[in-house]
């Protein structure tokens, strides 16, 4: 079965610093990848996502992940983090079942921006 | 652009009772899906639909059913409420199998 680890439950950062939130998916097939970030008592918001192709992908608010097939990972980074960044990072992969997609996510990653 | 809409924002219900969650897709998407999320947990795929039919079939109590409309709008129906119900409820559209767009979700309360 499909499945996701986010090996953080937290992470602390300074404001400025660079960041690095690690994702580890399970899946048979060429995995579509997505991260997601929620801010409290809101919805799910799409950062990037990756379905083929380049393997560093670019996404909103100047995040990036990369996919690397060997390592199973779809780990998410941002150069300098800001204080608005603070909020719950989902990863998700897509898992195709009878010719459709749902979703499958890791446990999350709190990011915390500290001053 | 267009979004996802859910209705309503928060419900509170009592035990036993029985809610009706709504959700407009985005328009021209033919995919709705929904999820629930607990408190600190990740959220977890319910059911979806393509073209007003059930295309999948997640962890769905079956005191819980769906339907999408023909206007593509879906409809999330929970009976027999319970305790353990008490989530945020996501719906998501997409086009087909690309990606999907999420809704502000609907928080209920069962008391």
């Amino acid at each position: 079965a499909q499945s996701v680890t986010q090996p953080d439950i937290h992470i602390t950062v300074s404001e400025g610093a660079s960041l690095e939130l690690r994702c580890n998916y399970s899946y048979g097939a060429t995995p579509y990848l997505f991260w997601y970030v929620q801010s409290p008592g809101q919805g799910l918001q799409l950062l990037l996502k990756y379905f083929s192709g380049d393997t560093l992908v670019q996404g909103i608010k100047g995040f990036e992940a990369e996919f690397k097939r060997s390592q199973s990972s779809f780990n998410l980074r941002k150069p300098s983090v800001h204080w608005s960044d603070a909020a719950e990072y989902f990863c998700a992969v897509g898992a195709m079942n009878t010719g459709f997609q749902k979703l499958v996510f890791g446990t999350g990653t709190r990011l915390l921006v500290s001053p | 652009a267009a979004g996802v809409i859910q209705s309503p924002r928060h419900l509170i219900k009592e035990k036993r009772e029985t809610a009706t969650l709504k959700c407009y897709p985005i328009p021209r998407h033919d995919t709705v899906y929904w999820y629930q999320q607990g408190p600190g947990q990740d959220p977890q795929f319910l059911i979806s639909f393509y073209e007003k039919m059930q295309s999948d079939k997640g962890s769905i109590p079956d005191r819980f059913s769906a339907q999408q409309f023909s206007d593509y709008h879906s409809e999330l129906n929970m009976s027999s409420l319970e305790l353990g119900d008490s989530a945020l409820y996501f719906c998501a559209s997409s086009l087909t199998t690309d990606t999907q767009y999420f809704g502000p979700g609907t928080r209920l309360t069962v008391l």
